[in-house]
């Protein structure tokens, strides 16, 4: 069965400190992917999305992700975090259909300490 | 700018009770999906809509039901409410795309209804 796996549950960083947060999936066909995020008491927002050409994605807020088909991996990056990152961040993936159906990870909660 | 609202943000109900839970997106999204978030396993697709009066069974579908009788709500049942349907309810939206293609469009998102079941 298709499966998305999130690595880490549970980050702690500081304040500039750089992020990655890793995402595999299972499925070998086409596939567009996606990160969302969710912010304490607020709806999930789309951060980037890849749907196909250039691997490497920019989202909003200053975070990018790349997609490895050959490590069926699509991780999350920003280069130095803010205490407004803190956040629970989902990766998905959508088989390429006419349903739009999503798999999500397990999520990763973000906590940055000022 | 895309909305999609949903009914209660929190919700107390009893077990055995019939619970119906409403979503409304404004965009005329052909797709609809009623998600479960709970810690430690993200999100979970229960049911979808893909249009009116049209619906499938998602990963975790039992104990729920859903009915579409308008493109614009969508609403997710819970037959006979047990204390382990406790949860976060996420309501999501997409639009179909080109050609009826729904691969490069996102889904929106609800605030989600928080239900607890005593």
């Amino acid at each position: 069965a298709q499966s998305v796996s999130q690595h880490n549950h549970h980050v702690i960083l500081s304040e500039a400190a750089s992020l990655e947060l890793g995402c595999n999936y299972s499925y070998g066909g086409t596939v567009n992917l996606f990160w969302y995020v969710q912010y304490p008491g607020q709806h999930l927002q789309l951060l980037l999305k890849y749907f196909s050409g250039d691997p490497l994605v920019k989202g909003i807020k200053g975070f990018e992700a790349e997609f490895i088909k050959s490590k069926f991996s699509f991780n999350l990056r920003k280069p130095s975090v803010q205490w407004s990152d803190t956040a629970e961040y989902f990766c998905a993936v959508m088989r390429s259909s006419n349903t739009g159906k999503l798999i999500f990870g397990q999520g990763t909660t973000l906590q940055v300490k000022p | 700018d895309v909305k999609v609202t949903q009914s209660s943000r929190y919700l107390v109900k009893r077990t055995g009770e019939k619970v119906f839970l409403e979503c409304v997106q404004d965009m005329d999204h052909e797709n609809m999906f009623w998600y479960r978030q709970d810690p430690g396993l993200g999100l979970r697709l229960i049911y979808f809509s893909y249009d009116v009066k049209m619906k499938e069974k998602g990963d975790i579908p039992e104990g729920y039901s859903v009915s579409r009788e308008k493109k614009e709500r969508f609403s997710l049942i819970l037959e006979s409410a047990s204390t382990n349907q406790t949860s976060m309810y996420l309501c999501a939206s997409t639009g179909r795309g080109l050609g009826s293609w729904t691969g490069n469009q996102p889904q929106h998102f609800g605030d989600g209804t928080r239900l607890s079941i005593l």
